[in-house]
Order: structure tokens, then sequence, then C-alpha cells
């Protein structure tokens, strides 16, 4: 079956404004997660999804970072007034929740602040 | 607090021959999970392998294992007869199951390189 899609593959803005980055996780997955990750770096938990609990947001590193599920599925990334250290690749990532203990990620989105 | 430390960022190794890759971890909490993921070029995170805390054998997973010695808090990746295609970047993460039940945090990686 399909796998993760995420969309843009590749963002450039300019700084001070607002993107959106999009995540289909696998049909059935319960659990998904963002992440960051700089050139060269290892990943940076952002914020994870599980059914219709309150999202984990603990890893957002600003008030311009915020991110939604819609209907247990699509999630979109939002980065207000983007700054040059935004840029980095997004991965977002689907399981079966906390029972599924392999992550499916997605291919990842560019995002280059100008 | 938890906390991944993977010590290589670079590694050099013949074909054919075995490799560990290193990783060791911080946590208070009883339960947790182990991982590796490997990231060739195309920048895709391949799951590779998961050791639970109470798992009382290694896990392996075709060429590849996990040598784990809780005492010591180490999770190392061990290839055997590695590929060109091994080549890629590696990372160990971790999964508190009681605190922070969500949030799974990888380590720095280590870059591996296989020579023909």
């Amino acid at each position: 079956g399909a796998g993760v899609s995420q969309s843009p593959s590749n963002k450039v803005t300019e700084k001070g404004k607002d993107v959106e980055l999009r995540c289909d996780p696998i049909s059935g997955h319960t659990a998904l997660y963002w992440y960051r990750q700089s050139l060269g770096q290892g990943l940076e938990f952002l914020i994870y999804f599980q059914g219709n609990s309150a999202p984990d947001k603990s890893g957002l590193p600003s008030d311009r970072f915020s991110a939604e599920r819609t209907g247990g599925s699509v999630s979109t990334l939002t980065i207000q007034r983007t700054q040059q250290e935004d840029s980095a690749v997004y991965l977002c990532a689907s399981s079966l929740g906390l029972a599924g203990v392999e992550q499916y990620f997605g291919p990842g989105t560019r995002l280059t602040v100008t | 607090a938890q906390k991944i430390t993977q010590t290589q960022p670079g590694m050099f190794v013949q074909e054919k021959e075995a490799v560990t890759l290193d990783c060791t971890y911080d946590t208070s909490d009883p339960s947790y999970g182990l991982f590796w993921y490997k990231q060739p070029s195309s920048g895709e995170m391949i799951f590779l392998i998961y050791q639970g805390s109470y798992d009382q054998q290694n896990a392996t997973e075709g060429r590849y294992s996990l040598n784990f010695q809780k005492a010591r808090k180490s999770a190392n990746l061990v290839i055997s007869a590695s590929q060109l295609g091994d080549s890629a970047m590696y990372f160990c993460a971790m999964r508190e199951m009681y605190s922070s039940a969500s949030k799974i945090i990888f380590g720095s990686g280590t870059r591996l390189s296989i020579r023909p």
C-alpha cells in the first residue's frame, strides 16, 4: 500500500513569510510524528499526535510553530514568520499507535528560508 | 532526562567486514525501547531493528543485530558482512514508555562508508 507522503518536497520562502507543510500518513495509522533535521544533524522531535488525544507539543521550538491533524489523518505543520534558522528537512512519520514499534517515515520536505 | 549518544561521527569499513556502530543512552525510565534507523543519501529513514528494555535476547534482523548491554546502557548495532549499499547515516533512537511515551529522541548519527 501507499507509504507516508509529504508535500511539497521542496519549499523556498522568504524570511518572514508563513509556510504550511503537509503529511499524509499511512491509512489506519493512529500515531503521527513531526521531526526536523538540520543539515548533517540527527532528528529533532517536534510534535506527536495519537488518535483523539491531545497532541504532545513539547518539541515545538517556538510559538511560531503549530500543527494540526484533521480527522485523525492528514496533518499540517505551519511555521509563521519564518526565520533562516528554520531551514531544514521536515520529516513526518506514522505508526500503529504506541503499540506500533516501527515508524514509517515520509520523504520529507526540504525548507529553505532566504 | 533521556539522552542518546553516538560518539562516532564517521566510519570507514572494508566491504564484507563486520562493523559495530556505538550507541549509549541515558534514562531513568524502567521501560524503554531502542531503535536503529538507516538514512541513505536519498534522505529516506529506514527502520532497521528494535530492542525493548525487558527483552531477554538481543534483537536480530538478517545481517543486523543489536548488542544490548543494559547495565552499561549501550545498544550497539552490528552489521555483519557489510555491503556497499550499507553506506549511509545510521541513527540510534530511544523512546521512554512511561515518562514521555510519545517522544522518540535520536542521536546525532554515524556516517558509515563501505570501501570496495
